[in-house]
């Protein structure tokens, strides 16, 4: 089965920098999606984009596709200390089942 | 709107012990994943559900893990008998009918820790 694999693993800001997170995976998808996961929280649901989509945004949150390239970036700007967080990518599999990235720890230092 | 709780949200037992974590559903979601996440590992699709019926369980990793969800309502998750490799997070995830619903929202998380 596919994989997301998400790069960097661990990114440290400052508050107010911008955070960008990359995630490639190995085959063709429907759509991807952005997870959050606050210690010691359940993942919470951020964004997704269709296949057919090159960028989407929300909030301070931008996503873009390259389906030629099989990657996403997840750009958070205006970090804040709350984005203190692990974010997963997630490509969809029969059954809407999710496929995970390995995830990147992002520390937003205020 | 409650959302989805996990139960419990750690357990530590012994090896060859018995444990069984239970998951809720949002109400009026059929669609119920379980997932887990082995330390330092990625997060691993396990089965899934639509309502009472197993639609894919093809992550379940061997026969020592059973899941059931009587009624199509709340689902339970037992290891019989748990190794030490069965420690992790279990994750449960629902998400509402239909094909097109691609969100799923997960709960908090069920910490195993096998000794």
């Amino acid at each position: 089965s596919q994989q997301g694999e998400e790069d960097p693993q661990a990114l440290s800001i400052q508050e107010g920098e911008n955070a960008t997170m990359n995630c490639s995976y190995k085959t063709s998808i429907n759509n991807l999606q952005w997870y959050r996961q606050n210690s010691g929280r359940g993942l919470v649901h951020l964004i997704l984009i269709r296949s057919n989509e090159r960028e989407k945004h929300s909030g301070r949150l931008r996503v873009t596709l390259d389906t030629s390239k099989k990657s996403s970036s997840l750009l958070i700007t205006a970090s804040r200390a709350a984005d203190t967080a692990s974010y997963f990518c997630a490509t969809t599999e029969y059954g809407n089942k999710l496929v995970f990235g390995a995830g990147t720890i992002l520390r937003v230092k205020s | 709107e409650a959302g989805v709780t996990q139960f419990p949200s750690h357990s530590v037992i012994e090896k060859g012990q018995t444990v069984t974590l239970r998951c809720d559903p949002i109400s009026g979601h059929d669609n119920l994943y379980w997932y887990r996440r082995v330390m330092g590992k990625e997060i691993k699709f396990l089965l899934h559900f639509v309502k009472e019926s197993k639609q894919d369980e093809s992550g379940m990793p061997n026969n020592r893990f059973l899941a059931e969800r009587t009624g199509g309502t709340y689902s339970t998750l037992k290891v019989q008998p748990a190794e030490l490799e069965d420690s992790g997070v279990y994750f449960c995830a629902s998400s509402q009918p239909g094909l097109g619903s691609y969100e799923q929202y997960f709960g908090p998380g069920t910490r195993l820790t096998v000794t």
